[in-house]
């Protein structure tokens, strides 16, 4: 199964409207990445949380990292119709000496003008 | 601007045929992946390469190959394709990943790929 996993798998809003997206994972991490993706296309990097970092804002974007229950949220404040998009975190992991990442399988945000 | 582009934006393919998918990146980045992106199962790695020449499997390399002979430009191979290898195919690129650095990674636009 995957290492982050995000909840819900969509989610539907009006403009203006706030909208959370949560990401749980498994192991211990060091860092916590959000992405997203508009339809079709690829993912673009939106903010890093260190572990020890408890919120972070970027904009409209405010992510908080709770390390005691291994989970993300993401919030995005005043929503707008450009905001549809999948939302991704991404969570890193060692296999076979190898550090890489793990993506989730994403919330599907729509935000309705 | 940083830039990671892919050879083609849609590509048709027959069952069995040898399929090359390219992905080029401008930032001089030692790290670069293929993904492959299906409904229900997010972005699953295929492939990855932290420097000219060398390669590593990710959680799916069966029925792939790579290469990587130049810095960059990483291609991803589908020796003889089959119908479930029609996906979205992303290619990534970033700085080099360990634990003591966040880099994040740079994505191209993707290739949907459909085998038929």
């Amino acid at each position: 199964s995957q290492q982050g996993e995000e909840d819900p798998q969509a989610l539907s809003i009006q403009e203006g409207e706030n909208a959370t997206m949560n990401c749980s994972y498994k192991t211990s991490i060091n860092n916590l990445q959000w992405y997203r993706q508009n339809s079709g296309r690829g993912l673009v990097h939106l903010i890093l949380i260190r572990s020890n970092e408890r919120e972070k804002h970027s904009g409209r974007l405010r992510v908080t990292l709770d390390t005691s229950k291994k989970s993300s949220s993401l919030l995005i404040t005043a929503s707008r119709a450009a905001d549809t998009a999948s939302y991704f975190c991404a969570t890193p992991t060692t296999t076979s000496g190898t550090y890489k990442y793990i993506f989730g399988t994403g919330t599907r945000l729509k935000v309705l003008a | 601007d940083v830039k990671v582009t892919q050879s083609s934006r849609y590509l048709v393919k027959r069952t069995g045929e040898k399929v090359f998918l390219e992905c080029v990146q401008d930032m001089d980045h030692e790290n670069m992946f293929w993904y492959r992106q299906d409904p229900g199962l997010g972005l699953r790695l295929i492939y990855f390469s932290y420097d000219v020449k060398m390669k590593e499997k990710g959680d799916i390399p069966e029925g792939y190959s790579v290469s990587r002979e130049k810095k960059e430009r990483f291609s991803l191979i589908l020796e003889s394709a089959s119908t479930n290898q029609t996906s979205m195919y992303l290619c990534a690129s970033s700085l080099p990943l360990n634990r003591g650095s966040y880099n994040e990674q740079f994505f191209g636009p993707g290739t949907r790929l459909t085998v038929l």
